[in-house]
């Protein structure tokens, strides 16, 4: 069954780094999206993302943060420079062949802490 | 600001009795909703789907949905120790926005 990946699983960086946090969705998937998960606390969506611009940002995705979608599988979130309360799970999903309103499928993650 | 509201209990649910999960939400245009699973350090998970009011069941999964109250549930027949987890409401709105509860998490006792 189609899946969406992530890469890495985790990763450490210190604070003021810039890191990048990769995901290959479900392959004939139209939307992208990334959402993120304080431990302990809601899902939060930060960026909706379709024919190769946003659709969509929530407050948190400020000018630190950026997607791409550089070839023809992966989608990017880049974080310019990381700061401590950026320390979360960042969740990757795709949907829609058809149109919109459709299953958002949810990638494993990425663990991100910030030092 | 919408608003997705759930008893984040922990709801404790004999091993084969029926667990019942219970959400209402504040955006009024949202269409389709889902219901993940989460495990702690896991992804959401779909288990359900519901656009239309009305019962919709998918094995031991029944969900339910009122428009007209704003509000939607989850039944879990026959629990397993294997279905606790935390279990997230998510209204999506016509922005493809997924707007999640703070989940209910759901303890299956052996």
């Amino acid at each position: 069954e189609p899946e969406v990946t992530q890469t890495p699983s985790h990763q450490v960086t210190q604070m003021g780094q810039e890191v990048i946090l990769r995901c290959v969705p479900i392959s004939n998937h139209l939307y992208f999206y990334w959402y993120r998960q304080i431990l302990g606390q809601k899902v939060e969506f930060l960026v909706s993302f379709y024919n190769n611009e946003i659709s969509e940002k929530s407050e948190i995705f400020d000018d630190q943060f950026s997607v791409e979608r550089p070839d023809g599988s992966n989608f990017t979130l880049k974080i310019r420079s990381t700061k401590l309360e950026d320390s979360a799970m960042y969740f990757c999903a795709s949907s829609g062949t058809s149109g919109r309103q459709e299953t958002q499928y949810f990638g494993p993650g990425t663990r991100l802490l910030v030092l | 600001q919408k608003e997705v509201e759930q008893n984040s209990g922990p709801l404790s649910v004999p091993e084969g009795a029926i667990a019942s999960l219970n959400c209402t939400y504040s955006d009024r245009v949202s269409q389709s909703f889902f219901w993940y699973r989460q495990y702690s350090g896991k992804s959401p998970e779909l288990i359900m789907s519901i656009y239309s009011n009305g019962d919709k069941e998918d094995g031991r999964f029944t969900a339910q949905l009122n428009k007209a109250s704003q509000y939607v549930s989850l039944l879990i027949r026959d629990s397993q120790p294997s279905d606790s987890a935390t279990y997230l409401c998510a209204p999506l709105g016509r922005d493809d926005k997924i707007i999640f509860g703070k989940g209910t998490r759901l303890h299956i006792l052996p």
